[in-house]
């Protein structure tokens, strides 16, 4: 079976300018989940669709991001505009239920200049 | 407060050695893992213990819980260079649904 994929595995931009990540679960997975990890520290919860509803969208650190599922497939997020701060690397996961062992993406390293 | 913090922060053994890794948490889990992450790429679920296990053994992995002193270790036995990678424990608990709590993580170095 696939993994899950992210795309672009890297993306510099300019603060103000806007990014849009995009993440392809496993087939089949309904739970999808974004985390990012900035300048080395932990890695953080950002939000959990499951299917095409925002079951917890807690760990979102602002109205700059946006993400999306459309359709209960791929999920995409966007910041708008980014700031330095935004820097790190941002994962998506999946899994077939709650609390079963994640499968993560290799993950987009994001660097705002 | 920092839920799920490793220590050492840094690991450097020889080929062959055990390594342990250790993690605290601060609040009531329902499960405890660890995940592995090799260099960039992503990140490889190892082992999940329950709250009410106490060890957990999966090929060369060991790992231990104990509630009373909200830790974990996780031990590698007869370490191998292809071990050498970033180690994670995560949690989720009874307030905090599906969402895991991950620390900072241990880089171990496993020296040929």
């Amino acid at each position: 079976e696939a993994g899950v994929t992210q795309f672009p595995s890297h993306s510099v931009i300019e603060k103000g300018q806007t990014v849009t990540l995009r993440c392809d679960p496993i087939s089949g997975h309904d739970n999808l989940y974004w985390y990012r990890r900035v300048m080395g520290k932990e890695i953080k919860f950002l939000l959990h669709f499951v299917k095409e509803s925002k079951q917890d969208e807690s760990g979102m650190p602002n109205n700059r991001f946006l993400a999306e599922r459309t359709g209960g497939t791929y999920s995409t997020l966007k910041v708008q505009p980014a700031e330095l701060e935004d820097s790190g690397v941002y994962f998506c996961a999946s899994n077939e239920r709650p609390n079963s062992p994640l499968h993560f993406g290799n993950g987009t390293r994001l660097t705002v200049t | 407060s920092q839920q799920g913090e490793e220590d050492p922060q840094a690991l450097s053994i020889q080929e062959g050695e055990n390594a342990t890794m250790n993690c605290s948490y601060k609040t009531s889990i329902n499960n405890l893992q660890w995940y592995r992450q090799n260099s960039g790429r992503g990140l490889v679920h190892l082992i999940l213990i329950r709250s009410n296990e106490r060890e957990k053994h999966s090929g060369r992995l060991r790992v231990t819980l104990d509630t009373s002193k909200k830790s974990s270790s996780l031990l590698i036995t007869a370490s191998r260079a292809a071990d050498t990678a970033s180690y994670f424990c995560a949690t989720d608990g009874e307030t905090s649904g599906s969402r895991l709590t991950f620390g900072e993580g241990t880089q171990l170095t496993v020296n040929p």
